[in-house]
């Protein structure tokens, strides 16, 4: 069984701070990894992919991708209100034929 | 107009029903998957379609089955609806050789 996995949470940091989201994943020939947002009772939505190790930068999100240690996991610079939501950490593994496997998500809460 | 499109966005029905959920999508991608999600749960593939004459068992499959009408369309169907189906049930897309899946807005079933 490829499995992906995430704290459930909820991570709770105040306005402005750095929020880490963290994600591992059993398969180790897995090829890509996704972050995907999803607010309460809405369709989750994509923020950043990465397939290579190292990091990668999108406005105030960054992802970073360790294969050697399985591991995945989301930064967000300036916390803010709005990024309060669920993030749902998502997986390519090696040979799957393009069906993602879904961590359960961690609920994240930015305090004003 | 939103690329994915699902109906009816919520539904109510009885033990024993039968129901249909629609998706219907105009990005013109081969690919197309249903999904269910339970609180704490995280996203589980129910069944996915490569192209419309390719129809694949997912995760939970039972008590389940699809219809892919055209590229464009893709139907999920309970049998005899059971409230352990209750759930928000979401459809998605992606092109070959892009793994990025994109959803749409979800169906919230109730089952009495």
């Amino acid at each position: 069984q490829k499995e992906v996995e995430q704290n459930s949470g909820p991570l709770s940091v105040p306005e402005g701070a750095i929020a880490s989201l963290n994600c591992t994943y059993s398969d180790r020939v897995s090829q890509s990894f996704f972050w995907y947002r999803q607010y309460s009772g809405k369709s989750p939505e994509l923020i950043m992919s990465i397939y290579s190790n190292g990091d990668k930068e999108d406005g105030r999100f960054t992802a970073q991708l360790n294969k050697a240690s399985q591991y995945v996991s989301l930064l967000i610079r300036d916390s803010q209100p709005s990024d309060s939501a669920t993030y749902l950490c998502a997986v390519l593994p090696g040979g799957s034929n393009y069906k993602l496997t879904f961590g359960k998500g961690t609920l994240l809460t930015v305090n004003p | 107009d939103a690329d994915v499109t699902q109906t009816p966005r919520n539904r109510i029905t009885k033990t024993g029903k039968r129901i249909m959920l629609e998706c219907s999508q105009t990005k013109g991608h081969d690919r197309m998957y249903w999904y269910r999600q339970d609180p704490g749960l995280g996203l589980q593939l129910i069944y996915y379609s490569f192209d419309v004459k390719d129809i694949n068992k997912g995760e939970i499959s039972d008590g389940y089955s699809v219809s892919r009408q055209a590229q464009a369309k893709f139907s999920l169907s309970l049998e005899s609806a059971i409230p352990n189906q209750t759930a928000l049930y979401f459809c998605a897309t992606s092109d070959p050789g892009k793994e990025t899946q994109y959803f749409g807005p979800g169906t919230r079933l109730l089952v009495l």
